[in-house]
């Protein structure tokens, strides 16, 4: 059974403030991708990313993948109250045919204005 | 914006009985799943479904559950005798290609309380 962990479970922390959020596991995956999930709704994809090392930055946030596929973290830059939100990560197997998705046991982050 | 869109948003039903999930892909989709989440817990992996037929299921689906797609719109999750631990935030997804190029658009979820 593939597992992926995230670290910190739970994340509070002052506007302005950076942050780094971790998902790690044992296992190779061939994707890894990382998701928002606001109360009441399904996951949204923020970021895909498949080349060990690979590093992929959206506005503050940058994503980067562990050189062996096996880990990767979320860095944001100058927290804002609008990042409060849950974090999943989500690692896939294969890169083509259906994608089975194991997801991490998330990060749940606040930014205290 | 496309969207999934999944009915009903809560149902509650009595152990024993049938459910019936409905979801309702982006229309130019060609791949669809269908998700759990448990209260408290990670989001797990029930099922892929492919040019109407399941492509790969996870040991969570087991005989009491099945899916299908009636016609050219909805895609259902039926399970056929809840338990109690059946009680999940369910989430039915869709992408225009498989694997990691396509896209994952989840619908907001449909949550099954069994008493």
């Amino acid at each position: 059974t593939q597992l992926l962990e995230q670290s910190p479970q739970f994340l509070s922390i002052q506007e302005g403030e950076n942050l780094t959020v971790y998902c790690n596991s044992s296992s190779v995956f061939s994707s890894l991708q990382w998701y928002r999930q606001e109360p009441g709704e399904g996951p949204v994809l923020l970021v895909t990313v498949v080349t060990g090392g690979e590093v992929k930055k959206l506005k503050r946030l940058t994503f980067q993948f562990g050189d062996a596929r096996k880990d990767s973290s979320l860095h944001i830059t100058a927290a804002q109250p609008g990042d409060t939100g849950l974090y999943l990560c989500a690692g896939g197997r294969s890169n083509f045919g259906n994608e089975k998705l194991t997801f991490g046991t998330g990060t749940r982050l606040t930014i205290i204005p | 914006e496309p969207e999934v869109t999944q009915t009903p948003s809560h149902q509650v039903t009595q152990m024993g009985q049938e459910v019936i999930l409905r979801c309702v892909p982006i229309s130019n989709h060609l791949y669809f799943y269908w998700y759990r989440q448990i209260l408290g817990q990670k989001v797990e992996f029930l099922v892929s479904f492919y040019n109407n037929e399941i492509s790969e299921k996870s040991e969570i689906f087991d005989d009491q559950f099945s899916v299908e797609r009636p016609d050219g719109s909805n895609f259902t999750l039926k399970i056929r005798s809840t338990k109690l631990e059946d009680s999940a935030m369910y989430f039915c997804a869709s992408s225009a290609d498989p694997g990691w190029a396509g896209e994952l658009f989840f619908g907001e979820g449909s949550r099954l309380t069994v008493l």
